[in-house]
């Protein structure tokens, strides 16, 4: 079963609108933490916002925040008006604990492709 | 600029050759990560060091092998290459061994990867 489902492939928003990327996780674990990167065109992998499975209130990073909802293993990547600059590859990321089969690295979904149009 | 340095950028070799790839993490970082992102299998973890050992081993090939060296650079070697092997390498960093060191989701926070801005090889 796959650990991080990213079930858009592919995203089109009016530039200033909100925009919602969903990511649901799989986990046995009590103790993870989830991560979303931000890939633009060049290519780097750019660190966006962390939630600890801990945290009771939602992670915010600027315009970006991160609706957690652990109950239906779902953290959703949220960005308020948005710009140009935001259309990129946008991935959601896990790292389980101490039981999550002894990889400490972290487990990536497929990726949402974001374009921002004027 | 992230701090995480990765040379080569481009290189372009032949089916079954071998090839070095190295990384020098950021500064005060103890872990180095390896990354590989191809079209159809997305971002594979390989392996991670900390502090000069391996410390976590994922979808690495025998083909492949890594290590890091005392001044915590890291090198991640990839030989007999086949025209699959083509791909994006990223390497990251972080300061902590990360996993099972920290029982507590809150000090996920303080492992956050920090990735290089890759080496993409082709293999012909």
């Amino acid at each position: 079963a796959q650990k991080i489902t990213q079930t858009q492939p592919g995203m089109f928003v009016q530039e200033k609108e909100a925009v919602t990327l969903d990511c649901t996780y799989d986990t046995s674990d009590q103790s993870y933490g989830l991560f979303w990167y931000k890939q633009p065109s060049s290519g780097e992998m750019i660190f966006l916002i962390y939630q600890g499975s801990y945290d009771e209130q939602n992670a915010t990073e600027g315009r970006y925040s991160l609706n957690f909802q652990k109950a239906r293993k779902s953290a959703n990547l949220v960005i308020s008006a948005s710009q140009l600059g935001d259309s990129a590859m946008y991935f959601c990321a896990m790292r389980e604990g101490q039981t999550g089969g002894g990889a400490d690295g972290l487990t990536f979904g497929k990726g949402t492709h974001l374009i921002i149009q004027p | 600029d992230s701090g995480v340095t990765q040379t080569p950028k481009h290189l372009i070799t032949a089916t079954g050759q071998r090839v070095t790839l190295r990384c020098s993490p950021r500064s005060g970082d103890l872990s180095v990560y390896w990354y590989q992102q191809s079209l159809d299998q997305g971002l594979q973890f390989l392996i991670q060091y900390y502090n000069g050992e391996e410390r976590a081993k994922g979808n690495i090939l025998e083909r492949f092998s890594a290590q890091q060296f005392p001044d915590l650079h890291s090198e991640l070697n990839l030989s007999s290459l086949e025209l699959g092997d083509s791909a994006l390498y990223f390497c990251a960093s972080s300061v902590d061994p990360g996993g099972g060191d920290h029982g507590q989701g809150a000090l996920f926070g303080a492992n956050v990867l920090t990735f290089g801005a890759g080496s993409r090889l082709t293999v012909l």
